[in-house]
């Protein structure tokens, strides 16, 4: 099983709202990734966990928190978000082998920020 | 900052056409990754590449990473309808850390 899962599959939320984005992995991997990608631009990389411990965070903004329950687990905790946070948000997991593990990609969120 | 470039940033072929994408970054890679990313859809890994000059061969698609490891190419033979899609390349710039080039849009006319 070669399969990333990502709930839900579309969200629409107002600035104000608290919604939660949900990734899954039956892969045994241990490392965990959050990148967004805006239309017809490349994905950006915003939060690394390995072993459930946040590695990286590339300075995202405190909107956006990122939860590792478990190794299977990645959530996206989202509050306060801005129009231009609207994105399609992919969760990825790789084997934890260091930088030269295949990335396996979720088919994302598409967000809406209104 | 880092970056990786790639051009073209459009290509529209016939079938039947070669087609090369370049990606070029700004500082040494450890490895890089070429992924496909279909209309709506998601990236999809097709390879990586570790060793300076690797080339590597998937039936119609060749891979090549450079000797300074800062630059690489993808190219497909007799393009296919079902080729089109963006094309990006992911450069390793650290452990689980990822730059992913700026995307070749590929549109294939039958």
């Amino acid at each position: 099983d070669t399969e990333v899962t990502q709930t839900p599959k579309h969200l629409v939320m107002g600035m104000t709202n608290k919604k939660s984005l949900k990734c899954e992995q039956h892969m045994g991997h241990r490392a965990m990734y959050w990148y967004k990608q805006k239309a017809k631009k490349p994905p950006e990389l915003m939060f690394v966990y390995s072993y459930e411990k946040l590695s990286i965070n590339e300075s995202v903004p405190s909107r956006f928190s990122p939860e590792c329950p478990n190794s299977s687990l990645l959530n996206l905790h989202l509050h306060a978000l801005q129009p231009e946070d609207s994105a399609l948000y992919l969760c990825a997991s790789s084997q934890t082998r260091g930088s030269t593990d295949t990335q396996y990609f979720g088919p994302g969120t598409r967000l809406t920020v209104l | 900052g880092q970056q990786v470039m790639q051009i073209p940033q459009y290509q529209h072929v016939q079938e039947g056409e070669d087609f090369t994408t370049y990606c070029n970054s700004s500082t040494t890679l450890s490895n890089i990754q070429w992924y496909k990313q279909r209309p709506g859809g998601h990236p999809v890994f097709l390879i990586q590449l570790v060793k300076s000059g690797e080339v590597k061969k998937q039936k119609r698609l060749t891979f090549q990473f450079g000797e300074a490891k800062k630059n690489s190419s993808l190219h497909i033979t007799a393009t296919q309808t079902t080729d089109v899609g963006t094309y990006f390349c992911a450069g390793g710039v650290g452990t689980y850390k990822y730059i992913f080039g700026t995307g070749t849009r590929l549109k294939v006319l039958a």
